[in-house]
């Protein structure tokens, strides 16, 4: 079974500034997913990022990057220019790229405990 | 741009009460899941559905049942609601194609006194 940790329980950044989020995870399939899942105080779950294993190219999304190393299993976002509109739980999250046999497709997603983000202005 | 509805948003109930948690996607996704959201804990898989007429277990099934009604709608049933089943429980959907996010519904915060 896969995990995946998120060490930092809580971060706090000045506004403007840039803050780094840190995610490893275990396994040992070699094709999967990773994503970045930011819950503001409205309780939403909403998408920041997301990066195919098999990508060596880190993603980005205007101001959320990730750094995707493989070998080590860590997946770190970093969220440049921070905004007081960051300040949220994110969760790191791992899913497999494999197909279920029952004829449909099955994505589950195993999540870290997430880190609380605070922005000071 | 409904996406993901879950109804109720909230809900107190009494110990060995039951409920029907109901979610509803419009996105033509076949799979679904139910989650709980516990603090310190992150997200636990309760159930999915691979597909419309197929259920599975997940992280933390015990005492609750679900049911893939149609392609639309999956609902989460608790028998007989004990005071450890207090939490915010998310639904989520998510298309066939390999790169594709799950989409999550705003959740309900259950309360069992």
């Amino acid at each position: 079974a896969q995990t995946v940790t998120q060490s930092q329980p809580e971060m706090s950044v000045q506004e403007a500034e840039t803050v780094t989020l840190s995610c490893t995870y275990d396994t040992s399939e070699s094709d999967y997913y990773l994503f970045w899942y930011k819950q503001p105080p409205s309780r939403q779950m909403i998408l920041v990022i997301r990066q195919e294993a098999y990508k060596q190219q880190n993603a980005t999304e205007n101001r959320f990057s990730v750094n995707f190393q493989k070998a080590a299993k860590s997946f770190s976002l970093k969220i440049s220019d921070s905004q007081l509109g960051d300040a949220a739980m994110y969760f790191c999250a791992y899913r497999s790229a494999k197909w279920r046999n029952s004829g449909g497709s099955n994505y589950k997603l195993t999540f870290g405990k997430g880190t609380l983000l605070t922005v000071n202005p | 741009n409904a996406g993901v509805t879950q109804t109720p948003k909230f809900q107190v109930l009494k110990t060995g009460q039951s409920m029907t948690l109901q979610c509803a996607q419009d996105m033509n996704h076949n799979s679904m899941y139910w989650y709980r959201q516990d603090p310190g804990m992150g997200l636990r898989l309760i159930y999915y559905s691979a597909s419309e007429g197929t259920t599975d277990k997940g992280e933390v099934p015990n005492g609750y049942n679900v049911s893939r009604l149609n392609k639309r709608e999956f609902s989460l049933r608790l028998e007989s609601a004990a005071p450890s089943q207090t939490s915010v429980y998310f639904c989520a959907s998510s298309g066939d194609r390999d790169n594709q996010p799950q989409h999550f519904g705003d959740g309900t915060r259950l309360s069992i006194l």
